[in-house]
């Protein structure tokens, strides 16, 4: 069975510029969640999407934007890149949006903003 | 808001030894789940054990097992006979039924051979 892939696994964008990072779940999972980790902030939830449908949200600012479509591959976009915006970038899928549900995770995209 | 806080950014243990990560949450909701998850170096983020709040008995997963005190509101994780392969980042992490989950900012684990 295939486990979570993001794409793409590495990225180089400058101050300004757009981003987007692609996320295919596990076969069968209809949740996908995202998050941002860095150094000094570990890990911080970004959104959750369930069938489409973001269900929650983190507190980043609405540069911070993601979809979901309806084979459950999902798709987050940074807009109007900042250098603190450089993180790798994780994605998860899991069975259930709730819960004890065990969350799988990609390898990430490792985004850099020069 | 909830929270989630390991104090111990870093941490060192002998293999074979046995190996404390603490970890404490803040919350007002009696209905939530416990998960310990485990970063090796570039590789992918998996469970290691998760605790559901309402059940008293402590999760056990092989050489992994918990001490979940509700009431203090604590969940460390304990690592038995530590392995070489054990060295990660571990993160603690807290979700109730309808909100997002919420990690703490991890410590990472040095196996000493």
């Amino acid at each position: 069975k295939a486990g979570v892939t993001q794409t793409p696994r590495y990225l180089i964008k400058t101050r300004g510029q757009q981003v987007t990072l692609s996320c295919s779940p596990i076969s069968g999972h209809r949740s996908v969640s995202w998050y941002q980790q860095t150094p000094g902030q570990g890990l911080q939830f970004l959104f959750e999407y369930f069938s489409e449908t973001q269900r929650n949200k983190g507190n980043f600012p609405g540069r911070f934007s993601g979809r979901q479509f309806s084979n459950s591959r999902s798709e987050m976009n940074v807009s109007t890149l900042e250098l603190g915006d450089s993180a790798l970038y994780l994605c998860a899928s899991s069975r259930v949006l709730t819960g004890p549900g065990e969350l799988f995770f990609g390898e990430g995209s490792r985004l850099t903003v020069l | 808001a909830q929270t989630v806080t390991q104090s111990q950014p870093e941490m060192s243990v002998q293999e074979a030894e046995t190996v404390t990560l603490s970890c404490t949450y803040d919350t007002s909701e009696s209905d939530y789940y416990l998960f310990w998850y485990k970063q090796p170096p570039s590789r992918q983020m998996i469970l290691v054990i998760r605790q559901e709040a309402y059940k008293q008995q402590n999760a056990t997963e092989n050489r992994f097992s918990v001490n979940f005190q509700k009431a203090a509101k604590s969940f460390s994780l304990k690592i038995s006979d530590s392995q070489l392969g054990d060295a990660a980042m571990y993160f603690c992490a807290y979700r109730n039924r309808d909100d997002k989950i919420i990690f703490g900012k991890g410590t990472r684990l040095h196996i000493l051979p």
